[in-house]
């Protein structure tokens, strides 16, 4: 079954530094690959996703992520980070055997002032 | 576009008592919904996955006596939290998908708290 391992538990960044969170897949055919945001006690919303088109993907709230078949990864980035994007961050694959969704550990990001 | 509903958004109940969470798709017919669990600063567990007129799946370890899911139309799943134990007390959310690529969409979550 398809699977995500999210590096890294917690990130912590200074404001307006590079957020970098990393995503590593496991599958041996190209995944759907999605990247969520969570403020607490809220749902899930949608950052950006992968569906086999462009492998440089952009999302709302300046951040993108790159599909790298060779590496296996889809690492989340954001130039400069501000306070707002302080959150949980989950990535997900979609399990083709059943079309579930699964989700990574979770990485929480924390912005410094 | 593309929203999903849950209802109620939080709730406490006393130990031994039922509970249902409602879980809309507001504008958009959902060929799938899922109900998932999240503890405390962990990631989300997948209890269901359920279509319109049939019979949720459930995964494993997951009891569907305690846990009733229906799924009575293309925009509305229900899940039932039947003799809640404090055990039981979580926060809970939905999603709805279309079909390919299999997006889902999440609810709010509904915070259950049993005393």
């Amino acid at each position: 079954a398809q699977s995500v391992t999210q590096l890294g538990s917690h990130v912590s960044v200074s404001e307006g530094a590079l957020v970098l969170l990393r995503c590593n897949y496991s599958s041996s055919v190209p995944p759907y690959l999605f990247w969520y945001v969570q403020y607490p006690n809220q749902g899930l919303q949608l950052l950006l996703k992968y569906t086999s088109a462009a492998t440089l993907v952009k999302g709302i709230n300046g951040f993108e992520a790159e599909f790298k078949k060779s590496e296996t990864s889809f690492h989340l980035t954001k130039p400069s980070a501000h306070m707002s994007d302080a959150a949980e961050y989950f990535c997900a694959v979609i399990d083709y055997n059943n079309n579930d969704m699964r989700f990574g550990a979770g990485t929480r990001l924390t912005v410094k002032p | 576009g593309a929203v999903v509903s849950q209802h109620p958004s939080r709730v406490i109940c006393k130990s031994g008592t039922s509970v249902k969470i409602e879980c809309r798709s507001l504008d958009f017919q959902a060929t799938t919904m899922f109900w998932y669990r999240q503890f405390p600063k962990k990631s989300l567990m997948l209890m269901a996955t359920s279509n319109e007129g049939s019979k949720a799946t459930y995964e494993q370890g997951v009891e569907k006596d305690k846990f009733l899911i229906n799924h009575a139309s293309l925009t509305l799943s229900t899940l039932t939290v039947t003799s809640a134990h404090p055990e039981d007390s979580s926060f809970y959310i939905c999603s709805a998908s279309l079909a390919e690529p299999y997006e889902q969409y999440f609810g709010p979550g509904t915070r259950l708290t049993v005393t």
